[in-house]
Parts: structure tokens; sequence; C-alpha cells
């Protein structure tokens, strides 16, 4: 596709619940990215993959948060036992040689845990 | 541990007028510093980017200018319109972190007509 794509846009899941995050990025970009966002706050970085290196997990905040990269391109951000507290949109990002300028942001995907 | 921040929150401004973004960053060893676009609703627009080699880099109706001395980074707008309402984050990157951005909180900017 043309840009980044997230799904779904939208998700609302009860506390508890698992919860997968789908991330389609830029045909042939190597670098991809999860942030997530909190209302009226800043990005928050939790993952980082570039090509076939080991992916830079530094920012997952708890171990109840895993993300994989299938084949070099599409990106699966989970969370198990989902708290309120993970309410947030995650936004996905691909560029295309791994430097973070000119990355390209999906819309994101708004998680809501009741 | 190292962050971005920015020193205003929100900003107004009259249509026509010049607009100027701040942000404050405290790793010295970061190699690019980036602008990013966020209108409601959207994921983050990248603007322009400055590596730590400049001082100044300018695009259309923007401008970025880098202090590493007091370790300052800026937005101009030129000419801002009411499309430029959006929130403006500033965000760096590189060092030993290369590939993470890390962003600072936001400035909301307002064009009034």
């Amino acid at each position: 596709g043309a840009g980044v794509s997230q799904s779904p846009s939208n998700k609302v899941t009860e506390k508890g619940k698992d919860v997968e995050l789908r991330c389609d990025p830029i045909s042939g970009h190597t670098a991809l990215y999860w942030y997530r966002q909190s209302l009226g706050q800043g990005l928050e970085f939790l993952i980082y993959f570039q090509g076939n290196s080991a992916p830079d997990k530094s920012g997952l905040p708890s171990d109840r948060f895993s993300a994989e990269r299938t084949g070099g391109s599409v990106s699966t951000l989970t969370i198990q036992r989902t708290q309120q507290e993970d309410s947030a949109v995650y936004l996905c990002a691909s560029s295309r040689q791994g430097a973070s300028t000119e990355a390209f942001f999906g819309q994101g995907t708004r998680l809501t845990v009741v | 541990g190292e962050s971005v921040g920015l020193h205003l929150p929100t900003l107004s401004v009259q249509e026509g007028d010049n607009s100027i973004i701040n942000c404050a960053y405290s790793n010295s060893a970061s190699d690019y510093f980036i602008w990013y676009k966020q209108e409601s609703g959207k994921g983050p627009q990248f603007i322009i980017d400055i590596r730590s080699n400049m001082d100044k880099r300018q695009g259309q109706r923007v401008t970025v200018l880098l202090n590493k001395t007091v370790k300052h980074l800026s937005l101009q707008i030129a000419a801002t319109q009411p499309g430029d309402s959006a929130v403006y984050f500033c965000a760096e990157a590189g060092g030993t972190s290369y590939g993470k951005l890390t962003f600072g909180q936001g400035t909301i900017l307002t064009v009034h007509p």
C-alpha cells in the first residue's frame, strides 16, 4: 500500500483479555517501530525492528507486551491480560534504512480497556 | 534518564504571523533531531530534520535551528496558516540508541484566522 496500515483502527476490550494489533509497513522499509501515545501526551517508544537484527525491546513496559515481525514485513503487537492503563493509541511507523528520520507513521490503533 | 522536552505546551498565533516552537534536549550524543506534526486523529507526519553537525536547515516555510551549546532546538513556521494548527513534537535519535526516536511532550499550535 501507499502508507503504513494499522488494524484495527479502534479496539475495545475487557480487562484481562488479550489483544493483537497489526501493522503493515510500507513495502521495502526494513525498519519498523511501535509507539504508544496516551491522551495529550507524547509518544512512548515500545519496540524497534531493523532487518534481521535482534529487536530493541527496551521500551516494552512489562512482560505482558510482546511483538513480532514475520518475514521482515507485517508486525503484530500483543498485549496479554490487558489493564485499564494500557488504554492508549498504539502507533506503528516504518522507515527505509533504519534511520529514525523520515519514519512514516500509520494512523494508529485506539485501544480502550474497560 | 535522557529526555526531550518542550518549553511551551500551547501557542496561539494569528494567521500570517510567524510561529516559533521550542524544544530542549538532554542527550548530547544525539545525531538527529526531527520535528513532527500531528493533526487530530492522525499519526505524526515528518516535517523536517537536522543533523548534529548543522545549526540551521530550511524547508518550505519551515526552518529548524539547532543550538548544541545549550541543547536547544526550534521550529520556525513562516506565514502561519490555519492548516498549520496541530500538535508539534520534537524528537531526537542517535548516539547509542540509533533508530529509537525519543519524543517530547508536544506543543499545541492554534492559528486564528
